[in-house]
């Protein structure tokens, strides 16, 4: 089946510093990726969805320049969280929509922790 | 605007009972649905989904679920829980080719031993 690897899985990082999350469709093309965010005890909030080849698309309130998307190829995409701060903390949770089926394969996600 | 409401925060429900979360929908074309699992610190796992046809549909795990459009509502149910079915499930809908899902608030099972 259809497998979506993201690493790291777990990360704690000082305020201030850059943290880059990967998100990788192991076995399909994937050039629609979208990044979630996740609350504890609260529901999946899409941050953006990431097109391979061109700008991520953003929901509305999410900081483009902080949350830093690339789709590099039609396997990875990398969010890049910069100058994090501790109300970033959170479970970041990707997804690949598969080119030729078009279903959608939830990552495992990234803890994120800033001290 | 779309929305998902799963009026369940928390169920518990004992081992070998049947089961039912509830899920309505706000979406103003024909929803594409969809049932996840997360376990405790995972992502999610896709139970079953509803398309078009018929509206009873069998997922994995022995879940199944129904669309009634005149409820706007897509439930899941499963006739007989196991302690390895305590997880959250969340409800989402999104339109054809499931991009931009909008996922409903989560619905917490228990399982009582």
């Amino acid at each position: 089946g259809a497998v979506v690897s993201q690493h790291p899985s777990w990360v704690i990082c000082k305020s201030g510093t850059s943290v880059k999350i990967e998100c990788r469709s192991l076995d399909f093309q994937a050039t629609t990726m979208f990044w979630y965010r996740q609350f504890p005890k609260q529901s999946l909030m899409l941050m953006a969805t990431s097109n391979e080849g061109s700008k991520a698309t953003y929901e509305q309130g999410v900081e483009k320049d902080k949350f830093l998307i690339n789709h590099a190829s039609l396997t990875l995409s990398t969010l890049t969280v910069t100058s994090a701060h501790p109300e970033d903390s959170s479970f970041y949770i990707c997804s690949a929509r598969a080119d030729r089926t078009y279903e959608q394969y939830f990552g495992p996600g990234t803890r994120l922790t800033v001290t | 605007a779309q929305s998902v409401t799963q009026p369940d925060i928390h169920i518990t429900v004992s081992e070998g009972a049947s089961l039912e979360l509830r899920c309505n929908y706000s979406y103003g074309a024909t929803p594409y649905l969809f049932w996840y699992v997360q376990s405790p610190g995972q992502g999610l796992q896709l139970l079953l989904k509803y398309f078009s046809g018929d509206t009873l549909v069998q997922g994995i795990k022995g879940f199944e679920a129904e669309f009634k459009r005149s409820q706007s509502s897509f439930n899941l149910r499963k006739p007989s829980v196991h302690w390895s079915d305590a997880a959250e499930y969340f409800c989402a809908v999104g339109p054809q080719g499931a991009q931009k899902l909008v996922f409903g608030q989560g619905t917490r099972l228990t399982i009582n031993p």
